[in-house]
């Protein structure tokens, strides 16, 4: 079973449209995270949620949005994309927020905008 | 704040030898530390992670790592190298008091036959 499951996989969408990302975890945890990896592989935060409640909103373009259904879910919603938000999305995990709690990430979704 | 280093983009090391990614840190209080490889089109596997006690860690795949709290340093090591390790290596720190884990840049681990 997998632990972390993102979908699509593959997204390749026109500038302008909206699209979705969806996760899903089955490990019971309790906070789940959106990063976002650039075409240097430098990964960085955007988004975090605990219970439900956003714990971290890093400095990302409103037309990015979050929505976590319940503890199980966190999707990512994108409006108007851009050639630059074509990147690799991860979603990810963990059970607690912060300290030496391990992060757990989905295989990630492929995200390119032409 | 919190950061985290790897000062090497690139390792490449012979079969059978030993291997070394080296990590630097720096945060305000206490470090949790990370490490997570990265296969060609995968997402991150976890190996090891530091939290307090032992300094010597060991994790997946017979990787361990080191933490030196007077270098900041949480080198990731393995003693005999495999063809199978090469693969994409991140280090990341959080900082007692954050809900952030940040990752270093990474290191693109080559292990030749």
């Amino acid at each position: 079973d997998t632990a972390v499951s993102q979908t699509p996989k593959y997204l390749v969408t026109q500038m302008g449209n909206d699209k979705s990302i969806k996760c899903e975890q089955n490990l019971g945890h309790d906070t789940m995270y959106w990063y976002k990896q650039d075409s240097k592989k430098f990964l960085k935060i955007m988004f975090s949620y605990n219970n439900k409640e956003l714990i971290i909103n890093e400095t990302v373009p409103n037309r990015f949005s979050p929505k976590s259904p319940d503890k199980a879910h966190l999707n990512l919603h994108i409006n108007s994309l851009e050639l630059g938000d074509s990147a690799v999305y991860f979603c990810a995990s963990s059970q607690g927020r912060g300290g030496g709690n391990t992060i757990y990430f989905g295989e990630g979704s492929w995200l390119t905008v032409v | 704040a919190q950061s985290v280093a790897q000062p090497e983009d690139q390792v490449n090391v012979a079969e059978g030898n030993p291997l070394t990614v080296k990590c630097t840190y720096s945060v305000s209080g206490n470090p949790y530390l990370f490490w997570y490889v990265q296969y060609p089109n995968r997402g991150l596997q976890f190996l090891l992670k530091y939290i307090t006690g032992d300094n010597l860690v060991k994790g997946s795949y017979g990787f361990e790592a080191e933490f030196n709290k007077s270098q900041t340093s949480f080198h990731l090591k393995k003693p005999s190298a495999l063809v199978s390790d090469s693969a994409l290596y991140f280090c990341a720190v959080r900082d007692t008091n954050d809900y952030k884990l940040s990752f270093g840049a990474g290191t693109t681990v080559t292990v030749r036959a």
